[in-house]
């Protein structure tokens, strides 16, 4: 079945530095693929999303590039701030039957420290 | 305010003492599921909801109950709790468009101990 895979954290920054964390995917058809936030406490928000291959998403700073032909999904940001420490997620959209079910990546812990 | 609510935040129960665990959301989205995430496994759907009285399993259902009585209502039940069901629950919603990817909404989470 699809699969998502992504660099296994912690991940600990200074501020203002580079961001990037891995993300790959194995998929029999053309899946939408997706980055969620999770802050500490709180539920998991979409950050962004790419529909079809050459697609980028961003939002906050954050982008990420649907790479078909390396099947991969890589969340990039030139500048992290401490409110950034989160963990993330990488995520695929399946369509199996009638449901529409998300396959999520294990999550990247990313701690930025002032 | 466009939002899933789950409650409780916290739960800690003792085996076999049967509870549920309430989702709501206000966008009047068709599509409604439960995951639950699990360290070293992240998150896995529990069970889904295309539409009022229509559920079915996702991967993991075992243990499980869902209802849907109501466009805007998806209780998780848990008739007989066990300690491998203390995990992170979440639920989510989204609308059923057929073109383009809708985004999910997710609830603030549920933090579920079986002892």
């Amino acid at each position: 079945g699809d699969s998502v895979t992504q660099m296994e954290g912690p991940v600990t920054l200074s501020e203002e530095a580079f961001l990037t964390i891995n993300c790959t995917y194995t998929a029999t058809g053309y899946p939408s693929l997706f980055w969620y936030v999770q802050y500490p406490g709180e539920g998991l928000q979409l950050l962004l999303k790419a529909t079809k291959a050459d697609d980028k998403g961003s939002n906050k700073g954050f982008e990420a590039t649907y790479r078909k032909e390396t099947t991969s999904f890589h969340l990039e940001k030139g500048s992290v701030q401490v409110s950034d420490s989160a963990v993330y997620f990488c995520a695929l959209s399946e369509y199996a039957g009638n449901n529409r079910k998300l396959i999520w990546g294990l999550g990247t812990s990313l701690a930025v420290n002032p | 305010e466009a939002q899933v609510t789950q409650n409780p935040r916290y739960l800690i129960t003792v085996t076999g003492k049967k509870l549920t665990v309430t989702c709501s959301q206000n966008m009047n989205h068709e599509y409604m599921s439960w995951y639950r995430q699990d360290p070293g496994l992240g998150l896995r759907q529990i069970y889904y909801s295309m539409n009022v009285e229509v559920t079915d399993k996702g991967d993991v259902p075992e243990g499980y109950k869902v209802s849907r009585k109501e466009k805007r209502n998806f209780p998780l039940i848990l008739e007989s709790p066990s300690p491998n069901q203390t995990s992170l629950y979440f639920c989510a919603s989204s609308s059923r468009k057929i073109q383009g990817i809708p985004e999910a909404f997710f609830g603030q989470g549920t933090r579920l101990t079986v002892v």
